[in-house]
């Protein structure tokens, strides 16, 4: 089974800095999709950024980006330039993925909620 | 709009009620899921279905039963709630189950008193 852990509870930045969320995650799955998905207090699950396992190169979405480091099983998001709508929770979470096919369950961490000061 | 609806958007319910939370999506997924999410434990996959007539079992299915009709349906319903049942739950859907991605309907807060 896997197992996705978000050490962070909370987290606050200023409005324009960077800040950068953990994640980590446990697999002996060697294909797999990682995720950043954000839930602002509307309560709607958008997402964010994916990453896929086999790929080395991080994945970037505008002011969004991960560091992924697969040995490390860890797969950080970096907001930069920070801005009000960012305040939600965020979330981490994995899918395992197998010769072309994924089975769509997605295994979800606890959650960083993040504030973004004026 | 195409997209997931959900419905109750929120309920009190009575311990020992029988309640079924509705989910609805147009865009012909094949793949369905309910996903309860709690503080600090994030979401977690309940049942999920991917296809019309098959459903299977996530990771916290007790208490709850699913069923699926047609494409366009995936109902869930929780036969006799207790308190522990409390939490917000999302419905989402796939393309298919070699999709990675789910669209999640907006959320259904059940209070179980």
């Amino acid at each position: 089974a896997q197992t996705v852990t978000q050490s962070q509870p909370e987290m606050s930045v200023q409005e324009a800095e960077t800040v950068t969320l953990s994640c980590t995650y446990d697999t002996s799955e060697n294909n797999y999709y990682l995720f950043w998905y954000k839930q602002p207090p509307s309560r709607q699950m958008i997402l964010v950024i994916r990453q896929e396992a086999y790929k080395q190169q991080n994945a970037t979405e505008n002011r969004f980006s991960v560091n992924f480091q697969k040995a490390a099983k860890s797969f950080s998001l970096k907001i930069s330039d920070s801005q009000l709508g960012d305040t939600a929770m965020y979330f981490c979470a994995f899918m395992k993925h197998t010769l072309g096919t994924s089975y769509g369950k997605l295994t979800f961490g606890q959650g960083t909620i993040l504030t973004v000061h004026p | 709009i195409a997209g997931i609806t959900q419905a109750p958007t929120s309920q009190i319910l009575a311990a020992g009620r029988r309640m079924t939370l509705r989910c609805t999506q147009d865009m012909r997924h094949n793949a369905m899921y309910w996903y309860r999410q709690d503080l600090g434990l994030g979401l977690r996959l309940i049942h999920y279905s991917n296809t019309a007539g098959t459903t299977g079992k996530g990771e916290v299915p007790d208490g709850y039963s699913v069923s699926r009709a047609n494409t366009d349906d995936f109902p869930l319903t929780l036969a006799s709630a207790v308190p522990s049942q409390t939490s917000v739950y999302f419905c989402a859907s796939s393309v298919d189950s070699s999709s990675y991605e789910q669209y999640f309907g907006p959320g259904t807060r059940l209070t179980v008193t």
